[in-house]
């Protein structure tokens, strides 16, 4: 049992390049989440999937997408990098009211 | 809208020492108040949480009351580790469709000398 997967761990981009963050768990959670992080902040809401077909904007959702795949797996990504979007990216799932299990995150640079 | 406020960081101790990590909040609704840490490296782990006023959260040694009356959350733990070094989280979810959408105050660094 994985629990929350991320890929990649690390990634370097150009300004205008664009990427997808993967994002997979094996716990069968209805809901799940990508967050950022930056010093200072805490981490902020960009989309949540609340169940598998489903997706709704957070906090901060401009300059990204995302598509729930499957009940498994929720992907971000990123048509055209800006350094503003230079953070770590954590992915999260909850079943109904109990704790997120959060990944280990994606450390971004953007260039 | 919901908020999050954690005290200043960082926050430096010797091992044994006592530690208090202060937030407060403001939420539309009654909340559901938790901490996470976040060890170097990693994700971040639920430590403890309550989910209504008046109840104590606690595991590994660490407390937290929920105050409805001074909207506070305040971390405790009686004699800290150097294992404790970590960054940590307060947030609030408020519940119904909108639960699991966290908020989350800034994060407190806390290191733990010998």
């Amino acid at each position: 049992n994985a629990g929350v997967t991320q890929t990649p761990k690390f990634q370097v981009l150009k300004t205008g390049q664009s990427m997808t963050l993967q994002c997979a768990q094996d716990m069968n959670h209805n809901s799940m989440y990508w967050y950022r992080q930056d010093p200072g902040m805490g981490l902020r809401l960009i989309y949540y999937s609340a169940s598998e077909g489903t997706t709704d904007k957070g906090e901060v959702p401009n300059g990204y997408n995302v598509s729930r795949l499957n009940k498994r797996e929720f992907s971000l990504r990123l048509e055209s990098a800006a350094p503003s979007q230079t953070s770590v990216y954590f992915c999260a799932s909850i079943v109904t009211s109990s704790e997120q299990y959060f990944g280990p995150g994606t450390r971004l640079t953007v260039t | 809208g919901n908020s999050v406020t954690q005290m200043e960081g960082p926050v430096t101790l010797s091992e044994e020492a006592f530690l208090t990590i202060n937030c407060t909040y403001t939420a539309t609704g009654y909340p559901s108040l938790f901490w996470y840490v976040q060890y170097p490296g990693e994700g971040l782990q639920l430590l403890l949480k309550a989910t209504k006023a008046d109840d104590k959260g606690s595991n590994k040694g660490f407390e937290a009351t929920y105050r409805k009356e001074t909207t506070s959350f305040h971390l405790e733990k009686g004699s800290v580790q150097v294992s404790d070094s970590a960054v940590y989280f307060c947030a609030l979810t408020t519940g119904g469709t909108s639960y699991g959408k966290l908020t989350f105050g800034q994060g407190t660094i806390l290191t733990v000398h010998p």
